[in-house]
């Protein structure tokens, strides 16, 4: 048990819905990162959130939104959903105890929600 | 521009021998490598890192090298097990991706019984 929980751990939706997706940091990470994973694909790296404010993007669709709220806990919006979003989506945390890293650190993977879009 | 390479998109390794599974990465800046197994539709468990101060770390059964001039580097399992059947992910970063992890593609690693 990594101490990253997602929920929900499996969803389906129709397209054009819009799901949230959250997640719980291990305790007393301040960094939240979504990665997406499609069938046969790599870790796709999302978008990384340090202490409440955005701190990386990467391929996340303009459909797709985060936040991270005050008690750090984090969550994936995801609108007009097409079949292609049909993923797993993966929160993970770090300590990341500075805004401005000076070294590397490990992040923990939570079990994944998996959406599945009909 | 794929910063962090494995090539070997599967491996096959008898149970009991060792298994090697290779990452290249092309950045000179990296100076923090990390290890990660995953089993189908769950989460990467992290298994290993190493900084770039050393040339190994080790934990039991798994041993990660790390060649700086070559920016190779490897993760041995052994004796491997069934159980180790899995995809193993390589990440790195460093001060130029503000400590973003930069992944691989992951290699399926499938021990034969």
């Amino acid at each position: 048990d990594s101490g990253v929980t997602q929920t929900p751990k499996h969803l389906i939706t129709a397209t054009g819905q819009r799901v949230t997706l959250r997640c719980s940091p291990r305790s007393g990470d301040l960094s939240v990162y979504w990665y997406q994973q499609s069938l046969d694909q790599g870790l796709q790296f999302l978008i990384h959130y340090y202490n409440g404010e955005e701190r990386a993007k990467g391929n996340i669709l303009e459909r797709f939104s985060a936040q991270q709220f005050p008690d750090l806990h984090s969550e994936l919006n995801l609108s007009s959903l097409e079949l292609g979003d049909s993923a797993l989506y993966f929160c993970a945390s770090s300590v990341a105890i500075s805004e401005k890293p000076t070294s590397g650190n490990t992040i923990y993977f939570g079990e994944g929600s998996w959406l599945t879009v009909v | 521009d794929q910063q962090v390479k494995q090539n070997s998109p599967s491996l096959s390794v008898q149970e009991g021998r060792i298994s090697i599974l290779n990452c290249d990465y092309t950045n000179s800046m990296f100076d923090y490598f990390l290890w990660y197994k995953k089993y189908p539709a769950e989460g990467p468990t992290f298994l290993i890192s190493i900084s770039s101060i050393k040339d190994k770390n080790e934990d039991g059964r798994f041993t990660v090298f790390l060649n700086k001039s070559a920016k190779h580097l490897s993760l041995h399992i052994v004796p491997s097990q069934p159980g180790d059947s899995a995809v193993y992910f390589c990440a790195a970063s460093g001060v130029d991706s503000n400590y973003q992890l930069i992944w691989g593609a992951g290699t399926k690693l499938i021990i034969k019984p």
